[in-house]
């Protein structure tokens, strides 16, 4: 398996522009994860879905961020409109379950850069 | 709430070194506790998972131990190289399905 795909690897975007990022979870993980990563604040989890339905998503700053997952093998993660304060590296995630002895195996990472 | 912490935030060794990475938690309420290397610029790859019930794991010349009742594991590599420099966090999980991480340790192994 290629692991967690995500894309793009770069994207640099002006203030109040919508910027969508895409993600390819490891064929057969039923949870994909959202995880953004700044110095000020670590790697923080924004929301999470399983099978396809979202869980948990009060990680999500504001109402600016939303996530789909339209099926199994697909998600995307929109800021509308993007600010200045939202560059920061995303990380998509992906494990086959929850729960004692479940590893969640990260993608290689967003990083977004609004002017 | 759980908070995760890492000692020392930064280390440089000469090569060869045996080195002890900490992380200690609040909550020992755990599933499992997974360390992973960050290179600059670049992803998270995992290096070992303890499940709660385990005391520790290895893989190669990493070791991690796990003391759940005092919130505390030690990640020990064993002769450490060059190549080993990266930026090491743990990251526990529990019964709410989210990976909590340390703020990291960026190590430096230098020849």
């Amino acid at each position: 398996d290629a692991g967690v795909i995500q894309s793009p690897r770069h994207e640099v975007t002006e203030m109040g522009q919508e910027v969508t990022l895409r993600c390819k979870p490891i064929s057969g993980h039923d949870y994909l994860f959202w995880y953004r990563q700044t110095m000020m604040r670590g790697l923080e989890l924004l929301i999470y879905f399983n099978n396809n339905v979202p869980i948990d998503d009060s990680g999500m700053p504001e109402d600016r961020f939303s996530a789909k997952m339209p099926n199994a093998s697909f998600s995307t993660l929109k800021i509308q409109p993007s600010e200045p304060r939202d560059s920061a590296v995303y990380f998509c995630a992906s494990s086959l379950s929850t729960g004692v002895g479940n590893e969640q195996f990260f993608g290689p990472g967003t990083r977004l850069t609004v002017l | 709430k759980q908070e995760v912490t890492q000692i020392p935030a930064a280390l440089s060794v000469p090569e060869g070194e045996n080195l002890v990475l900490n992380c200690s938690f609040t909550d020992s309420a755990i599933y499992n506790l997974q360390w992973f290397r960050q290179d600059p610029g670049k992803g998270l790859t995992s290096l070992l998972l303890i499940q709660s019930s385990q005391r520790e794991q290895t893989s190669g010349r990493l070791n991690a131990s796990l003391d759940k009742s005092s919130g505390r594991s030690t990640l020990y590599i064993a002769a450490s190289q060059p190549g080993d420099s990266a930026t090491y966090l743990c990251a526990v999980i529990a019964h709410t399905d989210k990976l909590i991480f340390g703020t990291g340790t960026r190590l430096q192994v230098f020849p």
